[in-house]
């Protein structure tokens, strides 16, 4: 079993649109975990950490659901600007070793 | 942002020669990375280096050398490289050990001929 997985999508939404998706991790130590926004050809850019009470930036929220083993990232009213593969992050409790998924890639639509 | 800066951008290089790939960091933090990234794939760690230390070595061949001479520079030595070493190869700073969160400097596109 992958130690993060993602749906690579993508997900195709109209302009005002929300989308959601998930990830599932397979270490249940994981004591971090991050959303990330890669835009083609480019580095990947921290968009978010997660906490374990959820958390909210703007039109985007994370949730985790530790029992489930799974984050999940809302983008609410979303923006032509939002178009992007989201990575999702997770880390031990005791080292270097941040895990990555492969990437959601949601294009959003004029 | 100017962060993490990397040098250079994109490289082209035969299976014999050698090069270096050039990362530095003005955050001040005190862990720098070396990640792989192949088209589809997740991120791969390859190096860390911890207040200079190195920390982390996954298993990586050792055409790839990695060097740290003070925890601002970190470098990627290439050497017979092989065509499936093709990607993008992102150096990565964090403040800390503890899984903070990894600031990405643009990355080098490298391509083995």
């Amino acid at each position: 079993r992958k130690e993060v997985e993602q749906d690579p999508g993508p997900f195709n939404v109209p302009e005002g649109a929300t989308v959601a998706f998930n990830c599932t991790y397979s270490n249940s130590a994981s004591q971090s975990f991050f959303w990330y926004r890669q835009d083609c050809r480019k580095e990947p850019k921290l968009l978010m950490s997660v906490y374990s009470s959820g958390n909210e930036d703007g039109r985007f929220t994370a949730q985790l659901n530790r029992a489930s083993q799974y984050i999940s990232l809302l983008i609410r009213d979303s923006k032509l600007s939002d178009s992007a593969t989201y990575l999702c992050v997770v880390g031990g409790s005791n080292d270097y070793k941040l895990s990555f998924g492969a990437g959601t890639t949601v294009t959003v639509r004029a | 942002e100017t962060g993490v800066t990397q040098t250079p951008r994109h490289l082209v290089m035969g299976m014999t020669n050698k090069k270096s790939l050039k990362c530095e960091q003005h955050l001040g933090h005190n862990a720098m990375y070396w990640y792989k990234q192949s088209a589809k794939k997740p991120l791969e760690l390859m190096f860390v280096y911890s207040l200079e230390e190195r920390v982390e070595n996954n298993s990586v061949p050792s055409r790839f050398s990695p060097e740290c001479p003070n925890s601002s520079h970190l470098f990627l030595h290439l050497h017979t490289l092989q065509p499936e070493d093709s990607a993008l190869y992102l150096c990565a700073s964090s403040r800390d050990r503890l899984n903070s969160p990894l600031h990405f400097g643009n990355g080098t596109r490298l391509t083995v001929t």
